[in-house]
């Protein structure tokens, strides 16, 4: 079974500019995730869809971060404008309809905004 | 916010020893799950105990569940170099909308 695949790996990009990341399930995977973690901590959750709907986006800063996860099959994140904070590593993961089995995360984005 | 938390932050044991470590918890949970982190890489899901087992065992893993104490441990029996990773804990909440939280994790370093 193909993994959760996620690009770019590496982004370096100046304060106030934008960026974008892919991410592409588990085929059949409901439900996808987007976590961020910064350095020495452990993932936060920024974003659950279950199919193309937002379940939970509590922990998204919707005045910079957008994502959107069209026909309920793969998914972007979006920063506009970076700050300094966002630095960090974007991962995303599926999991089944009920979380009973864990997630399979991807590799992650690290993005370094300078 | 972060609903686990690892203790200790930081394990460095000599190859071939057991390294255990703990992670605690604030509200009642469907299952607990421990997860491995490569430097770099993304998270690898080990083990799932859930909230009615005490115990489990998989392979070199072994996975304790108190929750009256609301901790849970996870040992690592005959440690080995490449074992060397941080160990996340995260929580399945119970009732409700079920959400999984992670805590800040255990950076653990088995020395050859």
């Amino acid at each position: 079974e193909a993994g959760v695949a996620q690009s770019p790996r590496y982004k370096i990009i100046e304060k106030r500019q934008s960026v974008a990341f892919w991410c592409n399930p588990i085929s059949g995977h409901a439900t996808l995730y987007w976590y961020q973690q910064i350095l020495g901590q452990g993932p936060k959750l920024l974003i659950q869809f279950q199919n193309n709907g937002v379940v939970d986006d509590s922990q998204l800063p919707k005045d910079r971060f957008s994502a959107e996860r069209l026909k309920g099959v793969d998914s972007t994140l979006k920063i506009q404008p970076a700050k300094l904070e966002d630095s960090a590593v974007y991962l995303c993961a599926s999991s089944g309809l009920r979380v009973y089995y864990g997630y399979t995360f991807g590799s992650g984005t690290r993005l370094t905004v300078v | 916010s972060q609903q686990g938390e690892e203790d200790p932050q930081a394990l460095s044991i000599q190859e071939g020893e057991n390294a255990t470590m703990n992670c605690s918890y604030k509200t009642s949970i469907n299952n607990l799950q421990w997860y491995r982190q490569n430097s770099g890489r993304g998270l690898v899901h080990l083990i799932l105990i859930r909230s009615n087992e005490r115990e489990k065992h998989s392979g070199r893993l072994r996975v304790t569940l108190d929750t009256s104490k609301k901790s849970s441990s996870l040992l690592i029996t005959a440690s080995r170099a490449a074992d060397t990773a941080s160990y996340f804990c995260a929580t399945l909440n119970s009732g409700g909308y079920q959400k999984v939280t992670f805590g800040i994790g255990t950076k653990l370093q088995v020395i050859p």
